[in-house]
Formats: structure tokens, C-alpha cells, sequence
């Protein structure tokens, strides 16, 4: 059974800071990894899809990277603002037609002004 | 284009009453998914459909039921609601199995 693992579960930093998000799972038989942010009480918005065959994916100040074969995935963020607060979710799809994913159960991050 | 749609987007039940999770996507999308988060948690699924009229189990299936008689509707009934099922539903929809997911606003369902 795959299982999803997200440290630390909560981040507080101060604005400017460029952090790392973690996301570890424990099948390598994966399809992609997908990073979610979600806003408190809202629903999720995707950032990043990195494909099993990728090794990175950027968006503006976001870059992901996945290394499948040590079942590890991170999430840069660079030069991060207030408005970057939220959980961010990390989700893998596995390796069957029915494109079925596992969540992690996210880190929650604080960023002060 | 209206992406995944869900209603309603917030719901109060007695314990015992039934209701229907409405999602609709728009994208011609093969696969959906019907998922909960418990506060402070991730997603987990609930049900999944591959196609019309396919849909089969996922992690937490138990005092749910869903039907997938058309591509763009996935949805999800909950008989005799429990207080345990109460939690935010989210839908999602994937074109094909390595895609990416979409996803809805989410029903906020409180079961009192």
C-alpha cells in the first residue's frame, strides 16, 4: 500500500526566506506527483505535475523535484512572501489504469511579513 | 470553461438523513474521483469511476454509494449519515490515468 509522508507538518518563516518542502513516499511504481496548495476552507489548486520519467518542474518561484527511485520529492520555494501562507499538499498517482492517488497529509506554512 | 463543479457547497444533516453530493466536469474527462478531508488531514478516497457505468471502491467506501451513468456526472449519496461523515468532499476528474487532476471547490458537510 502506498503511503505518503509530508515533514514538517507546520513551516513558519520570515518573508524572504527560500524554504524546502518534503514529500516522501513509499511505492517507486508511480505514474507522476502532483503539488497541491490549498487556502484554509477553500478547495486545492494544482502548481506542479512532474511526470515518473521527470526530474523537475518549474513555475515562477516554485520549482519541484522528484527523485523516484529513493521515493523522495521536494518543493522550492524561492524568496517567499505572506501570500504564499497555506497547505500545500503533495499527491502521487500510481501505476494503474485507474490513475488512483495517495495524499499526503500536508505542511502548513506561515509566512511572516 | 467551468472546470469540476460541485453542489452544494455547504450542508447541514440530522444523523439518519440521506443527501446527494452533486459533481459535474466539462472537460470530457475519463476518470473521477470522490475524496474527504478530515480537518488537519489529507485526501481519501471514497469511490472512483474509470468510465460510465464503471466505478469500484476506494480506501473508505463504507455508508457511501455513487453511479456514474454519464461521462460529465460523478455522483455521491451518503444513506443514513453518521456524525463520522462529517468532513469536506472534494470531486476530482482526469482525462487519463497520467494526467493532471482537477479538482472542485468541495462540500463542507457537517452531520449533526
Amino acid at each position: 500500500k502506498q503511503e505518503v509522508t509530508q515533514i514538517p507538518a507546520a513551516l513558519s518563516v520570515p518573508e524572504g526566506e527560500n524554504l524546502v518542502l518534503n514529500c516522501s513516499f513509499t511505492d517507486s511504481a508511480i505514474y507522476n506527483l502532483q503539488w497541491f496548495r490549498q487556502d484554509p476552507g477553500k478547495g486545492l489548486t494544482s502548481l506542479l505535475l512532474i511526470q515518473s520519467s521527470q526530474r523537475e518542474q518549474t513555475s515562477g518561484r516554485l520549482n519541484a523535484s522528484l527523485d523516484k527511485s529513493s521515493g523522495r520529492s521536494t518543493l522550492y520555494i524561492a524568496a517567499s512572501q505572506p501570500g504564499d501562507s497555506a497547505t500545500y499538499l503533495c499527491a502521487v498517482r500510481h501505476n494503474t489504469n485507474a490513475g488512483k492517488s495517495t495524499f499526503g497529509d500536508g505542511t502548513t506554512l506561515t509566512v511572516k511579513p | 470553461n467551468a472546470g469540476v463543479t460541485q453542489t452544494p457547497k455547504f450542508r447541514i444533516l440530522k444523523i439518519g438523513q440521506s443527501m446527494t453530493l452533486q459533481c459535474t466536469q466539462d472537460m470530457n474527462h475519463n476518470y473521477m474521483y470522490w475524496y474527504r478531508q478530515d480537518p488537519g488531514m489529507g485526501l481519501k478516497l471514497i469511490y472512483y469511476s474509470v468510465g460510465a457505468g464503471i466505478t469500484d471502491k476506494g480506501e473508505v467506501p463504507n455508508g457511501y454509494n455513487v453511479s456514474r451513468s454519464t461521462t460529465e456526472d460523478f455522483p455521491l449519496r451518503l444513506e443514513l449519515a453518521a456524525p463520522s461523515q462529517t468532513s469536506v468532499y472534494f470531486c476530482a476528474s482526469v482525462r487519463d490515468s497520467d494526467t493532471e487532476a482537477f479538482f472542485g471547490q468541495g462540500t463542507r458537510l457537517t452531520v449533526v
